[in-house]
């Protein structure tokens, strides 16, 4: 069945570090790929998307690119803040289907 | 903010109760989903509603319903309630079931004692 797969947390990286997230998955055909972000206590909020091979979502400094041939979609940020602090959430939709399908969620804590 | 609320916000109950969580979609969005997302079981689709009909079924139990309603806010049914469904429920909406793109709401977070 289709699946996402996210590196274990928690990740602990100084204020103004890099960022790298790894996120793969599984799926027949041609999902779209997500990233959510849960902040302490809240919701969950639409980081970016990618709907298709190649391509590169971004949003507030984060960027993941759509690659078909590792089935990856890794999310990168070149100098975190403490306000980053927070659950990070990979995700697909299949072709042909409206669910989205979740990683187990990777924590990052930023310190100043 | 996404333009989707949830009522409540937390809910403490007792086994074998039964509780009604309330969502109300971005305006516009016609497709409703619910989400649960529990310690052991992290994020998983419950089910979907599009225009007031059920488009999709995930991995919802017997004793959990939902449905649409014509102003197109969903409600979610929880009843006989267990220790093992205390969670934090979301609901979630799209424009329609293709646009790819769903906007979440705070979640209510169910707490069954």
């Amino acid at each position: 069945g289709n699946s996402v797969t996210q590196m274990e947390g928690p990740v602990t990286l100084s204020e103004e570090a890099f960022l790298t997230i790894n996120c793969t998955y599984t799926a027949t055909g041609y999902p779209s790929l997500f990233w959510y972000v849960q902040y302490p206590g809240e919701g969950l909020q639409l980081l970016l998307k990618a709907t298709k091979a190649d391509d590169k979502g971004s949003n507030k400094g984060f960027e993941a690119t759509y690659r078909k041939e590792t089935t990856s979609f890794h999310l990168e940020k070149g100098s975190v803040q403490v306000s980053d602090s927070a659950v990070y959430f990979c995700a697909l939709i299949s072709w042909g289907d409206d669910k989205l399908i979740f990683g187990t969620g990777t924590r990052l804590q930023v310190f100043p | 903010d996404s333009g989707v609320t949830q009522t409540p916000k937390h809910l403490i109950t007792a086994t074998g109760q039964r509780v009604t969580l309330r969502c109300s979609p971005r305006s516009g969005d016609l497709s409703v989903y619910w989400y649960q997302q529990s310690l052991d079981q992290g994020l998983q689709f419950l089910i979907q509603y599009y225009n007031g009909e059920e488009r999709a079924k995930g991995n919802i139990l017997e004793r959990f319903s939902a449905q649409q309603f014509p102003d197109l806010h969903s409600e979610l049914n929880l009843s006989s309630l267990e220790l093992g469904d205390s969670a934090l429920y979301f609901c979630a909406s799209s424009v329609d079931p293709g646009a790819k793109t769903q906007y979440f709401g705070p979640g209510t977070r169910l707490l069954v004692l």
